[in-house]
């Protein structure tokens, strides 16, 4: 496809569990972010990846958030034992090494019963 | 640390009216700057972004956003909105290591037909 894709696009999981979300970018694209939507959070970055380099992951909120990027184009985002603060949209962009500009997918919303 | 402020968290105007949505970031170097849009049940959208040149930059859909260094402003404009405006905007600086954006809180917008 021409933009990003993100699945599942919602995802309805009970708390302790374990879920993953899957990003993939626009082919050719060497970044990949990872961002949350939370209400009373806004939109915060969580993690990017950038060509063979080591992630910046500086924006993970707890050691139970992990994110992989499998042969520098599809990511999985997971997050272990689930909690209910973890309720959000999942927001995934990339972006070509040229360019500054991101280009978002349409998010997974995250419900956590 | 960077950081952005959008100052109003919502607002309501009728057709035609003109609109400006307040942005201020912090940081004192070197600034790229975005303002992005995010319609009911949509992606977000770049509307415009500045990154050297002239500080008056012209986007999509009419809308424009002055750059004011002294400031640290980036005000969103547009002169006469339309009901189909109605969305949420968001304001983004874009931190120069590695290229993550940090997002202001969010503005919602609601034109009133």
């Amino acid at each position: 496809g021409a933009g990003v894709s993100q699945s599942p696009s919602n995802k309805v999981t009970e708390k302790g569990k374990d879920v993953e979300l899957r990003c993939d970018p626009i082919s050719g694209h060497t970044a990949l972010y990872w961002y949350r939507q939370s209400l009373g959070q806004g939109l915060e970055f969580l993690i990017y990846f950038q060509g063979n380099s080591a992630p910046d992951k500086s924006g993970l909120p707890s050691d139970r958030f992990s994110a992989e990027r499998t042969g520098g184009s599809v990511s999985t985002l997971t997050i272990q034992r689930t909690q209910q603060e973890d309720s959000a949209v999942y927001l995934c962009a990339s972006r070509w090494t040229g360019n500054n500009e991101q280009f978002f997918g349409p998010g997974t919303r995250l419900t956590v019963l | 640390a960077q950081s952005v402020s959008q100052h109003n968290h919502h607002v309501i105007l009728s057709e035609a009216a003109s609109l400006e949505l307040g942005c201020n970031y912090s940081y004192g170097g070197t600034v790229n700057l975005f303002w992005y849009v995010q319609y009911p049940g949509q992606h977000l959208q770049l509307l415009l972004k500045y990154f050297s040149g002239d500080p008056l930059v012209k986007g999509i859909k009419g809308f424009e956003a002055e750059f004011i260094k002294s400031k640290f402003s980036f005000n969103l404009r547009k002169p006469s909105v339309q009901w189909s405006d109605t969305a949420e905007y968001f304001c983004a600086v874009k931190n120069n290591q590695g290229g993550k954006l940090i997002f202001g809180q969010g503005t919602e917008l609601s034109v009133k037909p």
